[in-house]
C-alpha cells in the first residue's frame, strides 16, 4: 500500500521562529490533508490540499503532486502551535486516509 | 461548523467486558471511520462505512465490530475487551473524498 513519511519526527522551536514540515508519499494521490493534534488529543483539519498552495493565517501548505511531496510552513510560531502534525493521503482513489507518523512540534516561550 | 461527538472521553473497563463507543456527526456525511492511535504506531484504521448498514474492515479489525443503523451514528464495539485494546479511539466523518473531521477522541483503559 501507499507509504507516507513525515520529517522531521521531532522539532523544537523558539517562539517566533519559522519552520517547514515535510510529507512524502509513495504514489500519486487525489487528496492530501494536513492535521494538527493538540496536547489533549483533538485532531483539527488544517488543509485539504491535493495540489498547489493554500494559506491560512500564519500557516501555509504546498503540495507538488508530480513529485509526491507536500510541505507545511509555520511562520512566527506560537506556543499554541505545539502538538503533532500529521499528513494523510488515501490508500487508493477515494479510500480512507492513511496517516504518516507525524511531526511532534514543541514551541518554547 | 461540523460537529463529531464521541460519547465518552475517558473509560476504564475490565478484561472481558463488552464495550460500546458511540459517535454521532451532524453534517449528513456519507462516510464515517474509526481509528485507534497508539504511541509510535500513529493512527490505524479499524473500520469504516460509506453508507447506512454498510461496513468495511480497515487495517486492524480483529477484536472489533461496528454498527451503522442511522446515517449520523457509527458505533464501535469491543465484544470482549482485552488489555491490548487500551488505546485512544478516534471517530471521523466526511463527504466522499473531501475534508475529514474528527471527534475529540475516547481514551479507553482495559484493566
Amino acid at each position: 500500500g501507499i507509504q507516507v513519511e513525515q520529517s522531521p519526527p521531532d522539532l523544537i522551536l523558539q517562539e517566533g521562529a519559522n519552520s517547514t514540515l515535510r510529507c512524502n508519499f509513495s504514489d500519486s494521490v487525489n487528496n492530501l490533508q494536513w492535521f494538527h493534534q493538540n496536547p489533549w488529543g483533538q485532531l483539527i483539519n488544517l488543509f485539504y490540499i491535493p495540489s498547489g498552495t493554500k494559506q491560512n493565517g500564519r500557516l501555509s501548505a504546498t503540495t507538488v503532486a508530480t513529485e509526491r511531496y507536500s510541505l507545511l510552513y509555520i511562520s512566527s510560531s506560537q506556543t499554541t502551535d505545539s502538538g503533532v502534525y500529521f499528513c494523510a493521503v488515501p490508500a487508493k482513489g477515494n479510500t480512507p486516509l492513511v496517516f504518516g507518523k507525524g511531526t511532534r512540534l514543541s514551541v518554547i516561550a | 461548523d461540523v460537529k463529531v461527538t464521541q460519547s465518552s472521553r475517558y473509560l476504564v473497563k475490565r478484561t472481558g467486558e463488552k464495550v460500546f463507543l458511540e459517535c454521532v456527526q451532524d453534517m449528513d456525511h456519507e462516510n464515517m471511520f474509526w481509528y485507534r492511535q497508539d504511541p509510535g504506531l500513529g493512527l490505524r484504521l479499524i473500520y469504516f462505512s460509506y453508507d447506512v448498514k454498510m461496513k468495511e474492515k480497515g487495517d486492524i479489525p480483529e477484536g472489533y465490530s461496528v454498527s451503522r443503523e442511522k446515517k449520523e451514528r457509527f458505533s464501535l464495539i469491543l465484544e470482549s475487551a482485552s488489555t491490548n485494546q487500551t488505546s485512544m479511539y478516534l471517530c471521523a466523518s466526511s463527504w466522499q473524498g473531501n475534508t475529514i473531521y474528527f471527534g475529540e477522541g475516547s481514551w479507553l483503559t482495559v484493566v
